[in-house]
């Protein structure tokens, strides 16, 4: 069945310094999601990705989806405490069904 | 807008007893409500799709007898896990699809957890 990878699984940076996180599917996607968890919390909806070679900002955040719609990136420039969480991407193969990837835990030091 | 809340926020129950978890959607109509588990520091894994007034659809290795769901109005699905065990200990989820149109096609919104704990 599909599957996404998803790397690192886990990073500790300095406050101002940059962060990425890399999904891979084994499989060709229609789009996919990113979302965010904050500790104890639950996950929620960051972005989703459609069209292929897709590059999306929100302000300090670019995702991009991969040309061949298998792969995407969350890139967080200049990283602030505020960005401490669980990123998670998830890919959606057909209909409405969402495969997360396992994470992506992001520490921020001060 | 987009609320999904879940009740109860966490269960300590005893091995051999059910549970039942809510999750509903507090302002906005939801076709498709989605169930997840998430053990410490793992992913979310997709244990069934619901369509209010239709069966579930199960992912493969998840029991069916033993995590019943219904989905009875646009509003409310709800997850019971039967004769539950110290394995079935976990993080449950719930997220609710809107209806085409309200919000970005796909997007899920997820209820804050249940936390259950079997003795």
């Amino acid at each position: 069945g599909q599957q996404v990878m998803q790397i690192p699984q886990y990073q500790h940076v300095q406050e101002g310094e940059d962060f990425t996180t890399y999904c891979n599917s084994s499989t060709t996607l229609s789009n996919i999601q990113w979302y965010k968890q904050r500790p104890g919390g639950h996950p929620v909806f960051l972005i989703q990705l459609v069209k292929s070679g897709e590059v999306k900002k929100q302000k300090r955040l670019t995702f991009q989806f991969g040309e061949a719609k298998k792969n995407s990136s969350l890139h967080i420039t200049a990283t602030q405490t505020t960005d401490v969480g669980t990123y998670f991407c998830a890919g959606v193969e057909y209909g409405n069904k969402l495969v997360f990837g396992a994470g992506t835990i992001l520490r921020v030091k001060s | 807008g987009a609320v999904v809340s879940q009740h109860p926020s966490w269960v300590i129950c005893k091995s051999g007893t059910s549970v039942k978890i809510e999750c509903r959607s507090l302002d906005f109509q939801a076709t498709t409500m989605f169930w997840y588990r998430q053990f410490p520091k793992q992913s979310l894994m997709l244990m069934a799709t619901s369509n209010e007034g239709s069966k579930a659809t199960y992912e493969q290795g998840v029991e069916k007898d033993k995590f019943l769901i219904n989905h009875a109005s646009l509003t409310l699905s709800t997850l019971t896990v039967t004769s539950a065990h110290p394995e079935d200990s976990s993080f449950y989820i719930c997220s609710a699809m809107g209806l085409a149109g309200t919000h970005v096609v796909g997007e899920q919104f997820f209820g804050p957890g249940t936390r259950l704990t079997v003795l």
